[in-house]
């Protein structure tokens, strides 16, 4: 499994955009790269996934280099209630390697 | 769908006793996962099964837990019997196997427990 690294926290205004990246340098060919959030008292909500270059859905985009050993997961004008957890999974579609947690980063958004 | 539904969600038991926890999946889902989550150790996946299959039970700490998955509606992970450092909030999630680019899980709420 590839191992990912991403900051513990990181704290943010409304109405801004936030960028999460993810280090995850021994990703391997067939390696997707995957993101959930989580709230409080909630089991984590799948965000995006990706294999390379850019994915864009009504949540979220990530950004993907051509190397593939990080990604970025950016929440275009956060609101109070983006503050979670963000986990950052790398893994092959298959065989469920992907559904492995890290520590996650953990997103605080103020007024 | 009501989504992947967990009972009870909140158990507080004493030391020694079994616990059992339920899972209902999303219908149509081929892969069920059980999880647990505490703050020391984050989220840890137990166990998961496929078409009602046991397949990776690495997880699982030691022998006092056990998952069993009778049919495709339904899952239970036991404790026998039941420590203190077993309280955590136990999650179950599910998913369908729609092949290449697509992993995408479905959590229940959780189920809280507290040993005492």
């Amino acid at each position: 499994l590839a191992k990912t690294t991403q900051p513990i926290s990181m704290d943010s205004y409304e109405g801004q955009e936030v960028n999460i990246t993810c280090s995850h340098n021994n990703i391997a060919t067939n390696d997707y790269i995957t993101w959930y959030q989580q709230f409080p008292s909630q089991g984590p909500r799948f965000i995006i996934q990706g294999y390379k270059t850019k994915v864009t859905n009504e949540v979220a985009s990530l950004f993907i280099p051509a190397d593939r050993k990080s990604s970025t997961l950016s929440l275009p004008r956060v609101s109070l209630s983006d503050t979670a957890v963000y986990y950052c999974l790398v893994g092959p579609n298959s065989g469920y390697s992907t559904l492995t947690f890290g520590k996650g980063t953990m997103l605080l958004v103020s007024p | 769908d009501a989504g992947v539904i967990q009972s009870p969600r909140h158990e507080v038991t004493e030391m020694g006793q079994e616990v059992t926890l339920r899972c209902k999946p999303i219908s149509g889902h081929d892969y069920l996962f059980w999880y647990r989550q505490t703050m020391m150790r984050g989220l840890e996946l137990l166990i998961y099964f496929n078409n009602n299959v046991p397949i990776d039970d690495s997880g699982m700490p030691e022998d006092r837990f056990s998952a069993k998955m009778p049919n495709a509606s339904f899952s239970t992970l036991k404790i026998q019997p039941s420590e203190p450092r077993d309280s955590a909030v136990y999650f179950c999630a599910s998913s369908f196997s729609q092949g290449v680019g697509n992993t995408e899980a479905f959590f229940g709420q959780g189920t809280r427990l507290t040993v005492v």
